[in-house]
């Protein structure tokens, strides 16, 4: 059974970093590419990034570029998302998703509140 | 980036009700386009891919077409597990991008 789990969200003042990370169990992890989605709350969901199977290309929203990375340690079948110089805008649940041009599977979400 | 529009953004329906959802792109997309279904507190579930492909598992009352800027997604009767919101996603160019989402309310 394919199973993504994210973790690493929480409760960050404006400036703060965190890293998000994302389990994913039930299948060849290196061998799909891996997507970041956000959606806040009461709101849509948005595109973050995404990347590669290897690690070679990645790919962001213009709203978040120079300010998270996206990375994957296909050893460990993990995904992570680095958000640094986090802002209220950014609260959101963040979903990780399989796949490059649809998402087939997704993880249940982790909420990130940036707040003083 | 493109655009992407869905309406209604929500409805009001009965169980056996057909209903049609409609997303419209700001470009021309091709056949570019995912529906997915979500329900309070869960990730998405992706229902149709390329514009008119049914997801694997997907009960076939769910039904997409379309292409270019005009896509369509149908239920052809509703059932009480289907009061969700909708939304559609393009798949033809980096950003990807959502509709804003359809919420479907039992009448």
């Amino acid at each position: 059974e394919v199973q993504l789990v994210e973790s690493g969200g929480g409760l960050v003042q404006p400036g703060e970093s965190l890293r998000l990370s994302c389990a994913a169990s039930g299948f060849t992890f290196s061998n799909y590419w891996m997507t970041w989605v956000r959606q806040a709350p009461g709101k849509g969901l948005e595109w973050v990034a995404n990347i590669k199977q290897d690690g070679s290309e990645r790919y962001y929203v213009d709203s978040v570029k120079g300010q998270f990375t996206i990375s994957r340690d296909n050893a460990k079948n993990t995904l992570f998302l680095q958000m640094n110089s986090l802002r209220a805008e950014d609260t959101a649940v963040y979903y990780c998703a399989r796949g490059l041009r649809s998402f087939d599977y997704w993880g249940q979400g982790t909420l990130v509140t940036v707040s003083s | 980036d493109i655009q992407m529009t869905q309406s209604p953004s929500s409805l009001s329906a009965s169980v056996g009700d057909r209903v049609t959802i409609t997303c419209r792109a700001s470009q021309s997309i091709s056949s570019h386009l995912n529906w997915y279904q979500q329900k309070p507190g869960k990730g998405p579930n992706l229902l149709i891919f390329a514009a008119s492909t049914l997801q694997s598992g997907v009960p076939p009352r769910f039904s997409g077409s379309g292409s270019g800027t005009d896509f369509t997604l149908t239920i052809s009767s509703l059932q009480p597990e289907d009061f969700a919101t909708y939304y559609c996603q393009q798949s033809y160019s980096i950003p990807r991008t959502f509709g804003q989402g359809t919420k479907l309310e039992i009448k």
